[in-house]
């Protein structure tokens, strides 16, 4: 079945320091790519998405490229502040309204 | 405009007891989710219901977990004899038809059996 894996955590740094996440996907067919964020004590958001090869997700100053040759999709900053630390999910969904598919989440902590 | 509310927000419950958990999703969503979240086994789908087609119950764990929507809109998920293994956060999602899966989760209930 489709999976996704992504880098465990927790992953700390200093802010304005870069950020990558790296998440891999295993699917049939071409899914649709998303990064979720879970801030403290919140609800999971959506942070970006992609939905075909080539795509770039970006919001917030993250970016994410949807890499079919590589079956990728990590998430980048150039430069990550306090107010990033969360917890941030890569996850995937078929064709249509399906199921979303969630790899285990990495809690990114940043420090001052 | 109001999001996906979930009722309620903590559930404290003795082992074998009942439990209903509610969703409200976002006005004019077709389709809703459940998934639970728990520290050993991340976020898990547990079922999803798409306007008036049978729902894909293909996620829950056990024949102690049910869920059902009513007038295509709330949804209860109840679930029976309460074991502490369902200690977690369960989600409640919705998306428009055809909006490339983009799923809007509420804030979630926790969920403890003692």
């Amino acid at each position: 079945g489709d999976s996704v894996t992504q880098m465990e955590g927790p992953v700390t740094l200093s802010e304005e320091a870069f950020l990558t996440i790296n998440c891999t996907y295993t699917a049939t067919g071409y899914p649709s790519l998303f990064w979720y964020v879970q801030y403290p004590g919140e609800g999971l958001q959506l942070l970006l998405k992609a939905t075909k090869a080539d795509d770039k997700g970006s919001n917030k100053g993250f970016e994410a490229t949807y890499r079919k040759e590589t079956t990728s999709f990590h998430l980048e900053k150039g430069s990550v502040q306090v107010s990033d630390s969360a917890v941030y999910f890569c996850a995937l969904s078929g064709s249509g309204n399906t199921p979303l598919v969630f790899g285990k989440g990495t809690r990114l902590s940043v420090i001052a | 405009g109001a999001g996906v509310s979930q009722s309620p927000s903590n559930k404290v419950t003795e082992k074998g007891k009942d439990v209903e958990l509610r969703c409200d999703p976002i006005s004019g969503h077709t389709a809703l989710y459940w998934y639970r979240q728990s520290l050993g086994q991340g976020l898990e789908f547990l079922i999803y219901f798409q306007g008036n087609s049978a729902p894909d119950k293909s996620g829950l764990p056990s024949d102690r977990f049910s869920a059902e929507r009513t007038g295509g809109s709330v949804s209860t998920l109840t679930i029976q004899r309460t074991q502490q293994e369902d200690s977690a956060v369960y989600l409640c999602a919705s998306s428009l038809e055809r909006s490339y899966n983009e799923q809007f989760f509420g804030p979630g209930t926790r969920l403890t059996v003692l």
